[in-house]
């Protein structure tokens, strides 16, 4: 059974740094892309970025360039979301997908970041 | 503003259909026949109900159906039930070089 496991729940200041996780398992990590999706409160899912674990290829959505780092370590089949300065408006759910050619077939349960001073 | 044009909310009564559109351009919907469509209750992540514009995994019931034409593609749900009520998303394979684009999202309630 493919599994996406996130790591926890993070609460953070104003210009703090945060890396997330989002652990693969029952599958071939390397061989699928993954994405992440924000999804702030009572709002739409927003596609951040992707990675392909395999060779580390990341691609951003024009609106998260530059804002956050994906990256990903394949030896322990995790993927991450990194902020250096966060903002209270970084305040969200955040999602792991894997990406199965057209579609997202598998979503991880998500990591909530609250972002207050 | 989401790549992909979802009506903010429909509605309908138990046993009813009910159709939520998923409008884009050539660059993804009508370009390639990759659309999916996602189902997500509050507090939970999303779930694929339909993919590759009419494919539904295992498990999905089938009442849920997915149709396209042109530019548009259409999720149904046949004989509604009050365990429909969620929000819906649709997504499209895209050339761009992140590979989908999402809808903005529909918010479904059973009357």
């Amino acid at each position: 059974e493919v599994q996406l496991v996130h790591s926890g729940a993070e609460v953070k200041k104003p210009g703090e740094s945060l890396k997330i996780s989002c652990k693969g398992s029952g599958y071939t990590f390397t061989n699928y892309w993954i994405g992440w999706v924000r999804q702030m409160p009572g709002k739409g899912l927003e596609w951040m970025g992707i990675i392909y674990p395999g060779n580390s290829d990341t691609r951003y959505s024009p609106s998260f360039q530059g804002q956050v780092t994906i990256s990903a370590d394949k030896s322990i089949r995790s993927a991450y979301l990194q902020w250096s300065s966060l903002k209270a408006s970084d305040t969200a759910m955040y999602y792991c997908a894997r990406l199965n050619g057209d579609h997202i077939d598998s979503w991880g349960q998500g990591t909530l970041v609250t972002v207050s001073s | 503003q989401s790549a992909l044009t979802q009506p903010a909310s429909v509605s309908g009564s138990p046993g009813q259909s009910i159709t939520i559109s998923c409008t884009g351009t050539s660059s993804d919907v009508s370009g390639y026949n990759y659309v999916s469509w996602y189902q997500q209750h509050p507090g939970k992540a999303p779930k694929l109900m339909v993919y590759e514009v009419n494919n539904r995994p295992s498990g999905v019931s089938n009442r849920f159906s997915g149709s396209k034409s042109g530019n548009t593609a259409s999720l149904t749900i046949s004989g509604l039930q009050a365990e429909d009520e969620a929000d819906y998303f649709c997504i499209s394979y895209t050339s761009s070089r992140t590979h989908v684009v999402f809808g903005g999202g529909t918010k479904l309630t059973v009357l």
